[in-house]
C-alpha cells in the first residue's frame, strides 16, 4: 500500500536554529498537510497546500513557518527560528480529492521534533 | 475546536463487535463524518468517511443516523491491534481536520 514517508524521525535543534521536515507524499495525490501533536495533546491542523500554494493555514502557522514542494515529489515544512513550545510530532498527509469528491487522509509515521 | 462529542474510554473484549458512538448535532448537510484512529507513537490512520449513507470498508463500517447527528463506528471482530484512539471528525468545504481527544479504545485478551 503506498505511504507517505517522512525525514527524519527523530530531530534534534538548539533553541534558534531553522529547521526542515521532509516528507514525501503518495504520487497521484494532490492535496498536502501538515499537522502537529504535542507530547500528551490533540493533533492540531497547521497548513494545507494545493497547487502550489497554501491553500488554508491555522492561527500556529506564523511567519516562523513556511511549506514549500520543491521538486514535484518533496513536501517540505521550515521553521525558521525555533522555540521551545515548537517541541511536538509534526506529521504530513496527503490526499487524492479528485474533482471534489473527498478521500480519505494518508499520514505519515511523523518527525519528532525536539527543540533544546 | 472539534465540534464531535465522543466517549473518553471504552474497553471491549478480542474478536467481539464494538460500536463507538459519537455525535455531532451541529452538522449540515454538506459535512463528512471521517474516522481516524492512531495507535501509539505513530500518525493517523484513515479508518472510513461518508456523508449520508452508511458505508462498509475492509477496516470497519460507519453507521449513519437519518438525521445525521449521530454516527457509530463498528469494528466488527476486535484485535489487539485495533487498540488505539478513535477519532471521529465533522468537516465541511474546508479540507482541514479538526481532531478532538478521541475514545481511546482498549482491547482486552
Amino acid at each position: 500500500e503506498p505511504e507517505v514517508t517522512q525525514t527524519p524521525s527523530h530531530q534534534v535543534t538548539q533553541m534558534g536554529q531553522e529547521v526542515i521536515l521532509r516528507c514525501v507524499p503518495i504520487s497521484n495525490h494532490l492535496y498536502f498537510y501538515w499537522y502537529r501533536q504535542i507530547l500528551g495533546q490533540k493533533v492540531e491542523f497547521l497548513v494545507s497546500f494545493y497547487n502550489n500554494e497554501i491553500s488554508e493555514k491555522s492561527e500556529i502557522f506564523d511567519d516562523q513557518f513556511s511549506v514549500e514542494r520543491p521538486d514535484g515529489s518533496n513536501f517540505t515544512l521550515k521553521i525558521r527560528s525555533t522555540k521551545l513550545e515548537d517541541s511536538a510530532m509534526y506529521f504530513c498527509a496527503s490526499t487524492r480529492d479528485d474533482r471534489g469528491e473527498f478521500y480519505g487522509y494518508t499520514f505519515g509515521s511523523g518527525t519528532r521534533l525536539t527543540v533544546v | 475546536d472539534a465540534k464531535t462529542t465522543q466517549p473518553n474510554s471504552m474497553e471491549s473484549n478480542e474478536e467481539e463487535p464494538v460500536h463507538l458512538p459519537c455525535n455531532h448535532s451541529t452538522i449540515s448537510g454538506t459535512d463528512y463524518i471521517h474516522w481516524y484512529r492512531q495507535l501509539p507513537s505513530q500518525g493517523p490512520e484513515y479508518v472510513i468517511h461518508g456523508l449520508t449513507s452508511n458505508v462498509n470498508n475492509r477496516m470497519a463500517s460507519l453507521a449513519i443516523a437519518e438525521d445525521r447527528k449521530s454516527s457509530t463506528l463498528i469494528l466488527h471482530r476486535a484485535t489487539l491491534r485495533d487498540a488505539a484512539v478513535y477519532y471521529c471528525i465533522q468537516s465541511g468545504s474546508a479540507r482541514q481536520l479538526t481532531f478532538g481527544s478521541g475514545t481511546q479504545l482498549t482491547v482486552l485478551p
